[in-house]
């Protein structure tokens, strides 16, 4: 089944620690996302990427790093430099171009720190 | 002014009414529209897509206002099951690559 997968679904870090989120899509997909959602609030956009080695900040990127060394794989760090990490964090991929660019999204992971 | 905007709500209407939703976007360039619906502590889902003819889904139906800038969403004959957050989306296509942009959602109540 085609798809996209982040890992853990519930994390719990303990404060002035890095952590590393997982996403793997096996859509084919050339562009992927990193949001974040706080209760009640609207997604909002840390880093995005284009292609394999290619990612742009978002607009809530201080904190965070990604890379993208495989199509398949964009995992998101959540540094110690992230003053309120608590969040839900969510990774999505769609095509590029300009059709078929919706967005597919994985399960999420929820972030505590503790 | 934000790049996507939406009513955040909620709007608690009764079943079998109908109701609109509208989200107004700032860049005057952008390509791609959608709405998805996201349930609580779940992720988003989509939808549908909205073309510039407009497009219409069972109950749903969107449409897209290019002079004015903004989407719509339209659902009728609403049911308990419609109770969600509705998040409107825009994709601004910046520098030839894709940003999709939400708005922070309206969220909907359907009662009996």
């Amino acid at each position: 089944d085609g798809g996209i997968t982040q890992s853990p679904k519930y994390l719990f870090r303990k404060e002035g620690q890095n952590v590393t989120l997982s996403c793997e899509q096996n859509l084919n997909h050339d562009a992927m996302y990193w949001y974040r959602q706080d209760p009640g609030q609207g997604l909002r956009l840390i880093y995005y990427s284009q292609i394999v080695n290619d990612f742009q900040k978002g607009d809530i990127a201080e904190g965070y790093s990604v890379s993208r060394e495989k199509k398949e794989s964009f995992p998101l760090t959540v540094t110690s430099a992230q003053k309120n990490p608590t969040a839900f964090y969510l990774c999505a991929s769609s095509n590029r171009g300009r059709g078929d660019t919706e967005a597919f999204f994985g399960q999420g992971t929820r972030l505590t720190v503790v | 002014r934000k790049e996507v905007e939406q009513d955040p709500g909620p709007f608690n209407v009764p079943e079998g009414a109908t109701v609109a939703f509208n989200c107004t976007y700032s860049n005057s360039a952008s390509q791609s529209f959608f709405w998805y619906r996201q349930d609580c502590r779940k992720e988003p889902k989509l939808l549908m897509s909205v073309y510039s003819s407009g497009n219409e889904d069972g109950r749903f139906t969107a449409q897209l206002n290019r002079a004015s800038q903004y989407i719509s969403l339209l659902i009728r004959d609403s049911k308990l099951s419609d109770s969600a957050t509705y998040l409107c989306v825009v994709n601004p296509l910046t520098g030839g690559g894709n940003k999709l942009t939400f708005g922070t959602g309206t969220q909907l109540k359907v009662e009996l």
